[in-house]
């Protein structure tokens, strides 16, 4: 069955901090996808990135930074120098193909941000 | 391009009311999702479309909550008679089509409250 663990509740950090957000994911496919997406106080989820499982290079896009690793199932997300407009819960998903071919997406229950200046 | 429009944003009634909640896609896209978020958790998916059928409603309370999406465009999804416990965020995501590599793309939410 699919599973999405986010250990981490809150983090907080002071500006410029570099913050960690931990991903670990269980599923059964050898095909999978995981995502990431912020949601801001506003309530809206925003899409950061897109990962397959066949591919295992590490991402980075401006001041963010993935670390997928398929020996210990996780799929880490770095924030570097952080910003007070960091500030959000960050939420892991995984979709796969064994439990639904459909694309539905298991999330995990999200990781506070709290970024002061 | 615009995004997924939702309305209304905020919805306060009392318990065994209904309310009904609306959702247009982002333009072209064939799949349309309706998620429920519970206040400090990830969103749990209660219905999903392509076009106009459904093809998970598997988490769907349907003694309760009920979903159209008559035109394959916009949706609606109702809660009669809403419960203190679907006090939550409800969400719209839509996506190119069906499969686990679409990424979904969400709207803003309603936030409803039951008293």
């Amino acid at each position: 069955a699919q599973k999405v663990t986010q250990a981490q509740t809150e983090i907080s950090v002071v500006e410029k901090e570099d913050v960690t957000l931990d991903c670990v994911y269980e599923t059964r496919d050898t095909t999978y996808y995981l995502f990431w997406y912020k949601q801001p106080p506003s309530g809206e989820l925003v899409f950061l990135i897109r990962r397959n499982s066949f591919d295992e290079q590490n991402e980075i896009s401006g001041r963010y930074s993935w670390n997928f690793q398929k020996s210990t199932s996780s799929f880490n997300f770095t924030i570097t120098a952080s910003q007070v407009v960091d500030s959000a819960v960050y939420f892991c998903a995984l979709s796969d193909l064994t439990t639904d071919s459909w694309g539905k997406l298991q999330f995990g229950a999200g990781t506070q941000v709290v970024v002061t200046p | 391009e615009a995004g997924v429009a939702q309305s209304p944003r905020y919805k306060i009634i009392e318990k065994r009311q209904s309310v009904a909640f609306w959702c247009n896609p982002i333009s072209g896209h064939a799949t349309l999702y309706w998620y429920q978020q519970i206040l400090g958790q990830g969103p749990k998916l209660l219905i999903q479309f392509q076009n106009n059928g459904v093809v998970d409603d598997s988490q769907l309370p349907k003694d309760r909550f009920s979903a159209e999406r008559l035109k394959g465009v916009d949706s609606t999804l109702k809660i009669q008679p809403a419960k203190l416990e679907d006090s939550a965020v409800y969400l719209c995501a839509s996506s190119g089509t069906s499969g686990a590599q679409e990424t979904q793309y969400f709207g803003p939410g309603t936030r409803l409250l039951v008293l």
